[in-house]
């Protein structure tokens, strides 16, 4: 199965700093790069997600970036809060608008106060 | 509104029992697709329903099995549970052709 590699496993990051997240896929067709945050007990829920006709794509706080040659993208948060402590996952999918999602392994987010 | 609601939202069964989950998909969503999420790993994708139809398949052998009513609603079946098929599995509901799913909160599945 085609993959897509995220690092690191597990983060700490201070009240106010920024969270990196890095992601790296192998099928150059994808073509959509989704992000999801998931709480405990709970589902992945979208945050940004980005194509790759763009290099940048920021909402609030976050924002993805993402380098088509490398075949690479990340997520930076801003200013971390505690409410931001979570598991967050990136994915992609082949170039057909909502077909499957193939996911990273997961990264554990701690924003310590 | 409401969301992606699936039930139950745990559930213990013993090997070689069957088992089905099941999903309603947010209003206005016309497809669904499952998802298998082991502990500590991200959601495997199983299979996609649209117009009643299993339009997209994972790496999954046919002991995952499904459904989807016209209602838009679906089940997941599955036969011969193994400890292995231990997990949380997601229903995520979207438009057809659009990006963007929304997923329910689960069903944890213990296999004992």
């Amino acid at each position: 199965q085609q993959q897509v590699k995220q690092s690191p496993q597990s983060l700490i990051v201070q009240k106010g700093g920024i969270s990196i997240i890095n992601c790296a896929y192998e099928n150059t067709a994808f073509d959509y790069f989704p992000w999801y945050q998931q709480f405990p007990g709970k589902g992945p829920a979208l945050l940004i997600a980005i194509r790759p006709d763009v290099s940048e794509k920021k909402e609030g706080r976050f924002t993805i970036s993402f380098n088509k040659s490398a075949k690479q993208f990340s997520l930076h948060i801003m200013d971390s809060q505690p409410g931001d402590s979570a598991t967050y996952f990136c994915a992609a999918s082949p170039n057909q608008a909502g077909t499957a999602l193939i996911f990273g392994k997961g990264t554990t987010l701690s924003v310590s106060s | 509104d409401a969301g992606v609601t699936q039930s139950p939202t745990h559930l213990i069964k013993t090997r070689g029992q069957q088992v089905t989950l099941r999903c309603s998909p947010k209003s206005g969503h016309d497809t669904v697709s499952w998802y298998q999420q082991a502990l500590g790993q991200g959601p495997q994708f199983i299979f996609q329903y649209y117009e009643e139809e299993e339009r997209q398949r994972g790496n999954f052998p046919d002991r995952f099995s499904g459904h989807q009513f016209p209602n838009y609603s679906s089940e997941l079946n599955v036969n011969a549970l193994l400890l292995g098929d231990s997990a949380l599995y997601l229903c995520a509901s979207s438009l057809q052709g659009r990006d963007g799913y929304t997923f329910g909160s689960g069903t944890r599945l213990t296999v004992v």
